[in-house]
Order: structure tokens, then sequence, then C-alpha cells
């Protein structure tokens, strides 16, 4: 099974910082790393795919890049509404995901 | 658009089995996997298999293989997940969502609003 970790697992920022998570994958994924937005009580919502491409009608201020085995996720500019909990999740052999990093107001 | 509907919360005692359904709208069912992920309380996400509306090949977890079973019904557009021999582990909230596939590669892009199965005696 390949195994994702996610780093930080608890971040604290304010409206308008810029905040990086990260993940890396235990073996190699190539480029299949999509990235999961949830808030509480509610399903993830799907935020980028295939590493870096934004999901239909996701804000622009989000961004992944990456490839192999680390990938990251930036917020160019916290919004109220981004505080959540963010997912990695490789699709290159089945699903795996990261243990998920909450982000929360400084 | 598309809609993932699931049913609602189950009861259960240790050593019975759920059924939760998924109802789609939207799109081509036969044109999409979907795949069922779990979350306990307070805890992450946890893939447990796939199915495919268009010929119901599955993939399980291996860690639910073997009490799991993943059903089709055309006719009503529905998805069923089925476990069995539930423990108290097995409590958690239970997610549908519709795979987008590039080739062999999937991820979920739609997903159910979850369906909370509580095992307790």
């Amino acid at each position: 099974d390949i195994q994702m970790t996610q780093s930080p697992s608890t971040l604290s920022a304010s409206v308008g910082d810029r905040v990086t998570i990260t993940c890396r994958a235990s073996q190699f994924i190539s480029n299949w790393l999509a990235w999961y937005q949830q808030t509480p009580g509610k399903a993830p919502r799907l935020l980028i795919y295939r590493t870096s491409i934004l999901e239909s009608g996701v804000p622009s201020r989000f961004s992944g890049s990456g490839s192999g085995t680390e990938f990251t996720l930036t917020i160019s500019s916290l919004q109220a509404e981004d505080f959540a909990t963010y997912y990695c999740q490789q699709y290159n052999t089945y699903f795996s995901f990261g243990q998920g990093t909450k982000l929360e107001i400084k | 658009q598309v809609q993932v509907v699931q049913s609602g919360p189950e009861v259960k005692k240790p050593g019975a089995s759920v059924k939760v359904s998924c109802k789609t709208s939207g799109y081509t069912f036969t044109s999409f996997g979907i795949s069922w992920v779990r979350q306990a309380p307070g805890h992450g996400l946890e893939w447990m298999g796939w199915i495919s509306p268009y010929n119901d090949n599955t993939n399980y977890s291996q860690k639910v293989q073997g009490r799991v079973t993943m059903t089709t019904d055309t006719s009503t557009t529905t998805i069923y997940m089925e476990l069995r021999s539930l423990t108290s582990d097995d409590t958690a909230i239970y997610y549908c969502g519709r795979n987008r596939c590039f080739g062999g590669n999937c991820y979920v892009d739609s997903w159910g609003q979850g369906t909370l199965v509580t095992v307790s005696s």
C-alpha cells in the first residue's frame, strides 16, 4: 500500500497569510495526486487533481505543485472560508489519503 | 448537475450488517465508477473500494475485503454498499463519490452527503 504523509498536522494562520501544506508519498506516484477540503459536518470537496489542475469553481488562490513523491498545496492569501481540514490523496494505485492538515485561525 | 444522495443514518448491533445506498443523477450512470470512503469520528478518510456500474467490476481494500459487497442497480441509478460482521471499529460516516478517471487513475469529483453508521450494543 502507498502511504501518504502530510505535514504539518495542524497549521495556525491568519486571514491574508500565505500557507503551504506538504504531502509525501511512500513510493513514486507520478502526478496522480488530488487535494480535498473538508469543513466540519460536510463531505470532502475536490480542490485540485493531477497535482496542479484546479477543479472548476475553485478560487485561484489555491495552487498545487510537485511530482513523484513530494507535493504541496498552497493558499496564496487565506480567506475566512479556507479554515478547514485538507487531505491529499494518491490515485496512482487505488486510493490512499494523507492523515489531514487542520488549518485553524491564529 | 451531478447529484449524489445517500440513505439516512443507521444504528446497528455488533455482528449485524448494514446496507447504505447512494442515488446518483445528472450524468450517464454507466460512464463513471463509484467509490466508498469512510471516516471514523475525529479521524481521516479511509478508502473502502469502488465499483464500475458499466460492468460491475469491483476493487475492495484489504481492510474490508471479505466483509464488504458493492452492487449497482442501473434501473434506479443507485449503488449499494453492504458491510457485514460489524464491530465498533466500523462506526463512521460512510461517503460515496463519483469517480473521474484518466485511464485507470481515478479520483472522486462529486461526493454524497455521508451516512452515519453507529455500531453499538
